[in-house]
């Protein structure tokens, strides 16, 4: 079975600066996939951003950016430029490739790690 | 953009009720999913669904859980005889076939007294 960790119960960092979130995770498989999900006080879940693990290029969306590393099976996430508005909850998942048509895939998630943005 | 709906937002329901928490999927979307948070606590998945089976289910899902898809656009998770530990917010997602991001709803939070 497949286990994520996040090592940081919760995280603070000043606008405009640039914070850098953990998660590990342990697995067999040799292709998967790596998300982040944002939960604001709202409680929505919100995809951030997402990593194919056979793609070596690290993702970047805007401001978002991830550092992946395969062997050591590390998948931080990287938010620059901080808005208050990131204010939330950041959960890390994973999830193994739909081998088949009918795999309905789950995602494994982290406990989060909560992240205040101060001005 | 196209979302994952789901209705009501707030159910509050007796010990020992029957709850139905409803979902409307994105409309090309083939795969179906619940996931529960308790508060404070990681999310954590309940059941998939797809061409009108299960496809994978968790320990949480036990009997007192059902899933349907009663017509083409609802999905639906019903709960038969809720504990109070089954009080949390209960997320839908879905997928369509060539893709691989789950796309959330914004949840229908439980609360059972």
């Amino acid at each position: 079975a497949q286990t994520v960790t996040q090592s940081q119960p919760e995280m603070s960092v000043q606008e405009a600066e640039t914070v850098t979130l953990s998660c590990t995770y342990d697995t067999s498989e040799s292709n998967y996939y790596l998300f982040w999900y944002k939960q604001p006080p709202s409680r929505q879940m919100i995809l951030v951003i997402r990593q194919e693990a056979y793609k070596q290029q690290n993702a970047t969306e805007n401001r978002f950016s991830v550092n992946f590393q395969k062997a050591a099976k590390s998948f931080s996430l990287k938010i620059s430029d901080s808005q208050l508005g990131d204010t939330a909850m950041y959960f890390c998942a994973f999830m193994k490739p739909t081998e088949n048509t009918g795999t309905a895939s789950k995602l494994t998630f982290g406990t989060g790690t909560r992240l205040q943005v101060t001005l | 953009e196209p979302e994952v709906t789901q209705t009501p937002s707030h159910q509050v329901t007796q010990m020992g009720q029957e709850v139905i928490l409803r979902c409307v999927p994105i409309s090309n979307h083939l795969y179906f999913y619940w996931y529960r948070q308790i508060l404070g606590q990681k999310v954590e998945f309940l059941v998939s669904f797809y061409n009108n089976e299960i496809s994978e289910k968790s320990e949480i899902f036990d009997d007192q859980f059902s899933v349907e898809r009663p017509d083409g656009s609802n999905f639906t998770l019903k709960i038969r005889s809720t504990k109070l530990e089954d009080s949390a917010m209960y997320f839908c997602a879905s997928r369509d076939d060539r893709g691989d991001t789950q796309y959330f709803g914004p949840g229908t939070r439980l609360t059972v007294l």
